[in-house]
């Protein structure tokens, strides 16, 4: 059955280190997506990929926060400096695309930890 | 954007009984979804159920989008039941919003 996979699945890291999450979505899905996730809370849209480009990032703390999906496969997100406040999930999900039916897959997430 | 409220915040029952989860929405959506997350943080798919009623063994799901709601029910709930239950809805644009969650403990 295919999956989302993502790497590394744990993270630990000082602050002002920089760090690096990598995403492949489903083969075939065009949308990628990446989330946050506090511990206590629901996840927390950050970016939305359709193919390479970039549909919604309004959530995304770019002064240190940046995602590529070069080739419209797989996606990295990137962290510098990492912050206390950044220990967290990160999650990938990817969809078909499709206005009608755009059912989302989670991958395993990347637990990071910022000391 | 679309606010979503879930409820209860934590349940617990025992082992075998029923439950209802709700899940409330603050405008009109073209996706909802249910996830289990299990313990390890993997979001599990449980239903994709913009409208209507679906069944999956002990788990059903209902959404009245009309009524900007969707409930989603565990009958003889076991122990691996346990984890937190999230509610995603997006509107026509495909922004994607988590509800809170609610927390389900089932007791042996």
């Amino acid at each position: 059955e295919a999956e989302v996979a993502q790497s590394p699945r744990y993270k630990i890291t000082e602050k002002s280190q920089a760090v690096a999450f990598w995403c492949d979505p489903i083969s075939g899905h065009a949308t990628l997506y990446w989330y946050r996730q506090i511990l206590g809370q629901g996840p927390e849209l950050l970016v939305q990929f359709q193919d390479e480009s970039v549909v919604d990032d309004s959530q995304l703390p770019k002064d240190r926060f940046s995602a590529e999906r070069l080739k419209g496969v797989d996606s990295t997100l990137k962290i510098q400096p990492a912050e206390l406040g950044d220990s967290a999930m990160y999650l990938c999900a990817s969809s078909k695309v499709g206005l009608v039916y755009n059912e989302q897959f989670f991958g395993p997430g990347t637990r990071l930890t910022v000391l | 954007g679309i606010q979503v409220e879930q409820s209860p915040p934590d349940l617990i029952l025992q082992e075998g009984a029923n439950s209802t989860l709700r899940c409330n929405f603050s405008d009109s959506v073209n996706n909802l979804q249910w996830f289990h997350q299990n313990p390890w943080g993997q979001l599990i798919n449980l239903f994709y159920i913009p409208s209507g009623t679906k069944q999956n063994g002990r788990l059903s799901a209902t959404t009245v989008a009309t009524e900007r709601y969707s409930l989603l029910y565990i009958s003889s709930s076991q122990t691996t039941d346990s984890g937190v239950y999230f509610c995603a809805v997006a509107d026509y644009g495909q922004n994607f919003v988590f509800g809170p969650g609610t927390r389900l403990s089932v007791l042996p």
